[in-house]
């Protein structure tokens, strides 16, 4: 079945660890996104990537990290840096970009303990 | 202000009833709109995309009012199983990216 596999889908980590969050998708999708969603708030762009290679930061880059060496593959690093990790993850993909549905992983609860 | 607005709610609302949330956006070059349905600690996902002239499909019929700019959603005859929340989604011309609102709750009784 194709889709967009966000895993682990709990993750605790102790303060001042870095941690990553896998996205691997088998759509062929050259866009790829993520998102952070807090608790009865909206999603909010962390980076987001067109093709291979590139990437540009969202609007709440700061204290992420993202690589996109394959296609198929859009992993999140939350850094040290990031003041408040705990959240809800959202990766998502999309065929070409802005103009088409956005398809998104089951997400990964992130919990900083 | 914010580039995508919506009315937080929660619309509370009988089986049966018909409901419309509408969506604000600031950039008038926003070219792509969408609905997306959010279950509580799941996912988003695409409900409807939102055409110039305006779509439906089912019970759920959306219209876009580019002089105003924004985006309606209605919803007819409502299911105990609409209940979620509903998100409003635009892209922003040039910057290649889709904007999400923080959606508005409905709450569907019997």
């Amino acid at each position: 079945d194709g889709g967009i596999t966000q895993s682990p889908k709990y993750l605790f980590r102790k303060e001042g660890q870095n941690v990553t969050l896998s996205c691997e998708q088998n759509l062929n999708h050259d866009a790829m996104y993520w998102y952070r969603q807090d608790p009865g708030q909206g999603l909010r762009l962390i980076y987001y990537s067109q093709i291979v290679n590139d990437f540009q930061k969202g609007d709440i880059a700061e204290g992420y990290s993202v690589s996109r060496e394959k296609k198929e593959s859009f992993p999140l690093t939350v850094t040290s840096a990031q003041k408040n990790p705990t959240a809800f993850y959202l990766c998502a993909s999309s065929i070409r970009g802005w103009e088409t549905e956005a398809f998104f992983g089951q997400g990964t609860r992130l919990t900083v303990v | 202000r914010k580039e995508v607005e919506q009315d937080p709610g929660p619309f509370n609302v009988p089986e049966g009833a018909t409901v419309a949330f509408n969506c604000t956006y600031s950039n008038s070059a926003s070219q792509s709109f969408f609905w997306y349905r959010q279950d509580c600690r799941k996912e988003p996902k695409l409900l409807m995309s939102v055409y110039s002239s305006g779509n439906e499909d089912g019970r759920f019929t959306a219209q876009l009012n580019r002089a105003s700019q924004y985006i309606s959603l209605l919803i007819r005859d409502s299911k105990l199983s609409d209940s979620a929340t509903y998100l409003c989604v635009v892209n922003i011309d040039g910057y290649n990216k889709l904007i999400f609102g923080a959606g508005t709750r409905l709450a569907v009784h019997p």
